[in-house]
């Protein structure tokens, strides 16, 4: 199947500094990428959906100038933690939609576990 | 928009069956999808239902009742590694990319 890789893994910072996490599928192009947040024991909640060569789309209640993401090429997103603060701790996944399959199945990526202190 | 409920957690011992329940409402409705999701992983796909009926993979079914709002996880000859947190995903009929989550079930597994 469709593999998606994030980068870091993890990621442990000092409030009011900007973490990036990347994004990447590695086997096949995607016009479109997914963040989503997900809190302990939650389910996952879509923060935006990254558009290859235009701006993202962002759900409500999700401020932009807060989450940048930039969708530079067709297999990789990033997103910016800018000033990031406590409560932005989470857990941060992506995923891609492959455009072959028949479902238009998203895959996951590893996800990224961001920690400020 | 969009509302989609699953039980928060079950318990069931290993061999049994076992079935998670997930109701939606949308005003447009273009399939469903169950996903597993092991602590501190990322989810990975189970199943994925457009039409009414049972859609059968291996351990794993998955049923859609459109008419109802309603769909089923049936996991069968459980197994301690099916411990893990099962989610229900609505894609909606304007945006075939979205997908809007349940807020999971966490199944226990016991010996």
């Amino acid at each position: 199947g469709a593999v998606v890789s994030q980068h870091p893994s993890w990621v442990i910072c000092k409030s009011g500094t900007s973490v990036k996490i990347e994004c990447r599928s590695l086997d096949f192009q995607a016009t479109t990428m997914f963040w989503y947040r997900q809190f302990p024991k939650q389910s996952l909640m879509l923060m935006a959906t990254s558009n290859e060569g235009s701006k993202a789309t962002y759900e409500q209640g999700v401020e932009k100038d807060k989450f940048l993401i930039n969708h530079a090429s067709l297999t990789l997103s990033t997103l910016t933690v800018t000033s990031a603060h406590p409560e932005d701790s989470s857990f941060y996944i992506c995923s891609a939609r492959s455009s072959s399959g028949s479902q238009n199945e998203q895959f996951f990526g590893p996800g990224t576990r961001l920690t400020v202190l | 928009g969009q509302n989609i409920d699953q039980p928060t957690e079950m318990t069931a011992t290993e061999g049994a069956i076992v079935q998670i329940n997930c109701t939606y409402q949308t005003s447009g409705f273009n399939g469903l999808f169950w996903y597993q999701q092991h602590a501190g992983e990322a989810p990975t796909f189970l199943s994925y239902n457009v039409l009414d009926g049972l859609e059968e993979k291996g351990r794993f079914s998955s049923f859609l009742s459109r008419s109802k709002g309603y769909s089923y996880l049936l996991l069968k000859e459980l197994q301690m590694k099916d411990s893990a947190s099962y989610l229900c995903a609505v894609r909606e009929v304007w945006n075939t990319d979205k997908l809007i989550f349940g807020t999971g079930t966490r199944l226990q597994v016991f010996p």
